[in-house]
């Protein structure tokens, strides 16, 4: 069964410009999440998806958006970049995080904003 | 507002010994909790987890015990190998996300 695989792995982008992650989650697995790990900060949750539809969403200003397709693979957007949003961006997929499973992550895209 | 804290950055073990990773929660809507596993430029693997329902959750070398009443739990990993060496997260499910902690890295001195 494959995992969750996440693409780009790494991305150099400069200030002002957007860039778009993608993700696809394990077969099976409706609800994919989001999340930015910085040194320190831990995981900060950014969004998560189900069917298509976004359940919860993070404290994030609205530079970062998302969406989910109807196959369950997701992508998320970061437009007028700064130099605080390099970071590892991770994705998660579960069968529905609005119940108790755990949850399944992907190796994480490295962004990097010079 | 962290809900979940880690207030170990670093532990250090010797082979063969025990590790204790402790996490504390504030939110008591948590029904669900897990514990990750982190290697550098990787991301987390899932390790075990534990519902509210129980207090103890065991599997191979890993333990996760929950204290409700004290909002805490902790994970023990016995014995404790080099390979064990990552940053550890613990995290609370809440409304559709998983709230994380900062993690502790755990070094496995062999």
């Amino acid at each position: 069964k494959a995992g969750v695989t996440q693409t780009p792995r790494y991305l150099i982008k400069t200030r002002g410009q957007q860039v778009t992650l993608s993700c696809s989650p394990i077969s099976g697995h409706r609800s994919v999440s989001w999340y930015q790990q910085t040194p320190g900060q831990g995981l900060q949750f950014l969004f998560e998806y189900f069917s298509e539809t976004q359940r919860n969403k993070g404290n994030f200003p609205g530079r970062f958006s998302g969406r989910q397709f109807s196959n369950s693979r997701s992508e998320m957007n970061v437009s007028t970049l700064e130099l605080g949003d390099s970071a590892l961006y991770l994705c998660a997929s579960s069968l529905d995080s609005g119940v108790n499973t755990e949850a399944f992550f992907g190796q994480g895209t490295r962004l990097t904003v010079v | 507002d962290q809900q979940v804290k880690q207030n170990s950055p670093s532990l250090s073990v010797q082979e063969g010994r025990i590790s204790i990773l402790n996490c504390d929660y504030t939110n008591s809507m948590f029904d669900y909790f897990l514990w990750y596993k982190k290697y550098p430029a990787e991301g987390p693997t899932f390790l075990i987890s534990i519902s509210s329902i129980k207090d103890k959750n065991e599997d191979g070398r890993f333990t996760v015990f929950l204290n409700k009443s004290a909002k805490h739990l902790s994970l023990h990993i016995v014995p404790s190998q080099p390979g064990d060496s990552a940053v550890y997260f613990c995290a609370g499910l809440g409304t559709y996300k998983y709230i994380f902690g900062t993690g502790t890295r755990l070094k496995v001195l062999a």
